[in-house]
């Protein structure tokens, strides 16, 4: 069974810096992968979408990621944090069906 | 503007009880989806619908039931609440049936006691 892995499940930046959150899978195809992002008290909205047809998507507020799929991997970044980027970060895959990693609480330090 | 609409924000409920978590798409979709929520799980599918009148178990369907009686609507039922059944509950919906793109409602905060 296909399994997604989401590094860290707190991470913590300051105002300004640069935020990463990593995503590891387990499918041996590259499948299509998903970033969601879920504010306080609301559901979660997508935030960009990877295919095979580039190793950089650009989101929403921001944030893009980049595809290495040498690694299986996707890393989810945002060149400078700010105050209304604190929330919880889902990875998503594809490769039959959609499975979701558990989770990154982004917190960010005035 | 989108939407998918969880009637209730905050539930709590009895052991035992029957409990419907009832959730309206405005957006004509095919495909609606019911997620449990759990820190440190993440979001697991409970139960699926492709269709009116159609359904299909997710991973974790043991305890539930659904109802998809109007393409809008469709509704997560807990037969005989337990404790452990106590969660966020998240409904979802998609145009596409690969579902590559989920809508979600705000949540259902569900405390069985």
């Amino acid at each position: 069974a296909q399994s997604v892995t989401q590094l860290g499940s707190h991470v913590s930046v300051s105002e300004g810096a640069l935020v990463l959150l990593r995503c590891n899978y387990s499918s041996s195809v590259p499948p299509y992968l998903f970033w969601y992002v879920q504010y306080p008290n609301q559901g979660l909205q997508l935030l960009l979408k990877y295919t095979s047809a580039a190793t950089l998507v650009k989101g929403i507020n921001g944030f893009e990621a980049e595809f290495k799929k040498s690694e299986t991997s996707s890393h989810l970044t945002k060149p400078s944090a700010h105050m209304s980027d604190a929330a919880e970060y889902f990875c998503a895959v594809i490769n039959e069906k959609l499975t979701f990693g558990t989770g990154t609480r982004l917190t960010i330090i005035p | 503007d989108v939407k998918v609409t969880q009637s209730s924000r905050y539930l709590v409920k009895r052991t035992g009880e029957k409990v419907f978590l009832e959730c309206v798409q405005d957006m004509d979709h095919e495909n609606m989806f019911w997620y449990r929520q759990d820190p440190g799980l993440g979001l697991r599918l409970i139960y699926f619908s492709y269709d009116v009148k159609m359904k299909e178990k997710g991973d974790i369907p043991e305890g539930y039931s659904v109802s998809r009686e109007k393409k809008e609507r469709f509704s997560l039922i807990l037969e005989s609440a337990s404790t452990n059944q106590t969660s966020m509950y998240l409904c979802a919906s998609s145009f596409l049936p690969t579902n590559e793109k989920l809508f979600f409602g705000s949540g259902t905060q569900l405390s069985v006691l």
